[in-house]
């Protein structure tokens, strides 16, 4: 059966540093991988999406990057976090389908 | 472009009764699939119930079913014998082909039931 991991779970960052959060799918190959963000009290947003190795589609301009350097390995980067960055980010896949399955996400806090 | 609105931000209902959320969308997509997400306060999205655009019959799981108006873009969500465990956010998504297959929620609709 397929899994989806993400880490870490929780993070707390100060304004100004960078970010690096992971996800990383088992028990498909070639899988669509996604990654979305909720803000408090608000839906989620698309920001990334991947159809294949270093295949990148950005939804929104802002100051986070996504990286797939493996077939099942998703990458949300920043350079320089923003207070705005805070929420609840989300990994997502897809067999090439239409169901997405999601992570159990990560909560990010910027203070 | 894709758009999905909720316009209930929250409802309540009482345990064993039937609670229909509504959400209308706007797509230029020819192909495309709704769906309605569940996330209780662990936070972890749950698939409810997805609809094929190309199908005319409305899809239906258990205690769910769905209200498919492909003319009027609309997607309610039906919860019949509403249960305890029911509370949570509801989010209805739209997604097409064109895009990978992403999806474009809605903001969502608060659901609390009560005994």
């Amino acid at each position: 059966s397929q899994t989806i991991h993400q880490w870490p779970a929780t993070l707390v960052q100060p304004v100004g540093s960078p970010l690096s959060l992971e996800c990383t799918v088992e028990g498909t190959s070639n899988p669509n991988l996604y990654w979305y963000r909720q803000a408090a009290g608000r839906g989620l947003q698309l920001l990334f999406y991947s159809v294949g190795i270093g295949q990148i589609s950005s939804e929104v301009p802002q100051n986070l990057s996504a990286s797939r350097p493996q077939d099942r390995q998703f990458i949300l980067s920043s350079k320089k976090l923003l207070l705005s960055d805070s929420g609840f980010y989300l990994c997502a896949w897809n067999a090439g389908g239409w169901e997405q399955y999601f992570g159990p996400g990560t909560r990010l806090t910027v203070t | 472009a894709q758009t999905v609105t909720q316009s209930q931000p929250e409802m309540s209902v009482q345990e064993a009764e039937t609670v229909t959320l509504s959400c209308t969308y706007d797509t230029s997509e020819n192909n495309y699939y709704l769906f309605w997400y569940k996330q209780p306060p662990s936070r972890q999205m749950i698939l409810v119930i997805r609809q094929e655009a190309y199908k005319q019959q409305n899809a239906t799981e258990n205690r769910f079913s769905v209200n498919f108006q492909k003319a009027a873009k609309s997607f309610s969500l039906k919860i019949s014998d509403s249960q305890l465990g029911d509370t949570a956010m509801y989010f209805c998504a739209s997604g097409g082909s064109n895009s990978g297959y992403a999806l474009n929620f809605g903001k969502g609709t608060s659901l609390l039931v009560t005994p």
